[in-house]
């Protein structure tokens, strides 16, 4: 069973389009994470919510805005897409909000903005 | 600027060597850690070392911490195709935060 799902795993959409991507955990942990992934690689974290509470919230443009109907699932919805939004969106879980414990990721959504 | 950056960017080694990634960071830390990512996958953690620790194994990874000097190493014993794969390190910083900053990884092709 996979740990940390997400769907989709590829997303291809026009400028200004509004999409939303899907984070499933079945590990039980209470934290949960969206991190960016640009074209050199550089990982970057964007939100994190402990049991549906937001608790990081970088400097990210507030197109985005994520979603936890529980603790299990962290969705990211994203306004009036732009072509710097290209990216790989890696969902994540961990099993302590302070950083103490690692860090499950799942595989990945590619989105490419034409 | 970027807390961790890993060196060399890029490594191509033969199987069975050995190979070693090291990570420098600026600002003290709470703990180090690294993790690995194949092409096309996700990040998988491999090992989480304290700021109070030196030296942590498992199985075929050793990793090194020295604090004074703000740098970490990884090192992967007897290396075989399937760690051919980006690794990372993430450092958590000290004095109570709670999110990881990910240096910009090593590349590492381990060649039959």
């Amino acid at each position: 069973d996979t740990a940390v799902s997400q769907t989709p795993k590829y997303l291809v959409t026009q400028m200004g389009n509004d999409k939303s991507i899907k984070c499933e955990q079945n590990l039980g942990h209470d934290t949960m994470y969206w991190y960016k992934q640009d074209s050199k690689k550089f990982l970057k974290i964007m939100f994190s919510y402990n049991n549906k509470e937001l608790i990081i919230n970088e400097t990210v443009p507030n197109r985005f805005s994520p979603k936890s109907p529980d603790k299990a699932h962290l969705n990211l919805h994203i306004n009036s897409l732009e072509l710097g939004d290209s990216a790989v969106y890696f969902c994540a879980s961990s099993a302590a909000r302070d950083g103490q414990q690692p860090q499950h990721f799942g595989d990945g959504t590619r989105l490419s903005i034409l | 600027s970027q807390q961790g950056e890993e060196d060399p960017q890029a490594l191509s080694i033969q199987e069975g060597e050995n190979a070693t990634m090291n990570c420098s960071y600026k600002t003290s830390i709470n703990n180090l850690q690294w993790y690995r990512q194949n092409s096309g996958r996700g990040l998988v953690h491999l090992i989480l070392i304290r700021s109070n620790e030196r030296e942590k194994h498992s199985g075929r990874l050793r990793v090194t911490l020295d604090t004074s000097k703000k740098s970490s190493s990884l090192l992967i014993t007897a290396s075989r195709a399937a760690d051919t794969a980006s690794y990372f390190c993430a450092t958590l910083l000290g004095g109570g935060g709670n999110k990881l900053t990910f240096g910009t990884g090593t590349q590492l092709k381990v060649e039959l």
